[in-house]
């Protein structure tokens, strides 16, 4: 089964508002998570990552969370714009900097 | 900023013929990477490359896959009898070992 999902599929957000995406991880021996960007005809681009040391990360309109203790990443997007409109992976590394890709959420933003 | 190329962006074949995909990963990178997608589905490995070698595979890199590094600058997937199963988005990503992988734009193979 998938070590790595997440919760749902879609997302819509109106423009200007905050987005919250989410992801469960089921193994507890995973130390890295990357979050990837998807737009259509694309090859999935890095947003943010976070290593398991830490619980937080910020970057631009961007925010990461990590709870190990539940298992679960989570991405939040702020002032979401249209070119936010894209699907959105989170992904684990177990080892050797193989990455495990969750199932994807496709956020779609309103105008 | 760099980036990873990935050529062709679209491949049609007949399945039982032999497909090679290319790639041209950032320069000081150390780790290669095949990754696929199936329409509508996430990304899955297939396989890492380090060293000049195979450094793990997944259960879907059979005996038909096969990759190489045959210069400094490409690393080819090759796909010997492709099979209709075998359509998918191919994506080549390469990483320095300490950052994250960096993807190409893919190649969309279509099997008939």
């Amino acid at each position: 089964g998938e070590n790595v999902g997440l919760h749902l599929p879609t997302l819509s957000v109106q423009e200007g508002d905050n987005s919250i995406i989410n992801c469960a991880y089921s193994n507890s021996a995973s130390d890295y998570f990357i979050w990837y960007k998807q737009e259509s005809g694309k090859g999935p681009q890095f947003i943010i990552d976070i290593r398991s040391n830490m619980d937080k990360r910020q970057g631009q309109r961007v925010t990461v969370l990590l709870n190990k203790t539940v298992k679960h990443l989570s991405l939040q997007i702020a002032a979401t714009q249209p070119g936010d409109s894209a699907v959105y992976f989170c992904a684990e590394n177990r080892d050797d900097y193989k990455l495990s890709f969750g199932a994807g959420t496709t956020v779609t933003v309103r105008a | 900023e760099p980036e990873v190329t990935q050529t062709p962006s679209h491949q049609v074949t007949q399945m039982g013929q032999e497909v090679i995909l290319r790639c041209v990963p950032i320069s000081n990178h150390l780790y290669f990477y095949w990754y696929r997608q199936i329409l509508g589905q996430k990304v899955e490995f297939l396989v890492s490359f380090y060293n000049n070698e195979i450094s793990e595979k997944s259960e879907i890199f059979d005996d038909q896959f096969s990759v190489e590094r045959p210069d400094g600058s490409n690393f080819t997937l090759k796909i010997r009898s492709t099979k209709l199963e075998d359509s998918a988005m191919y994506f080549c990503a390469s990483s320095g070992g300490v950052s994250p992988l960096h993807f190409g734009n893919g190649t969309r193979l279509t099997v008939t």
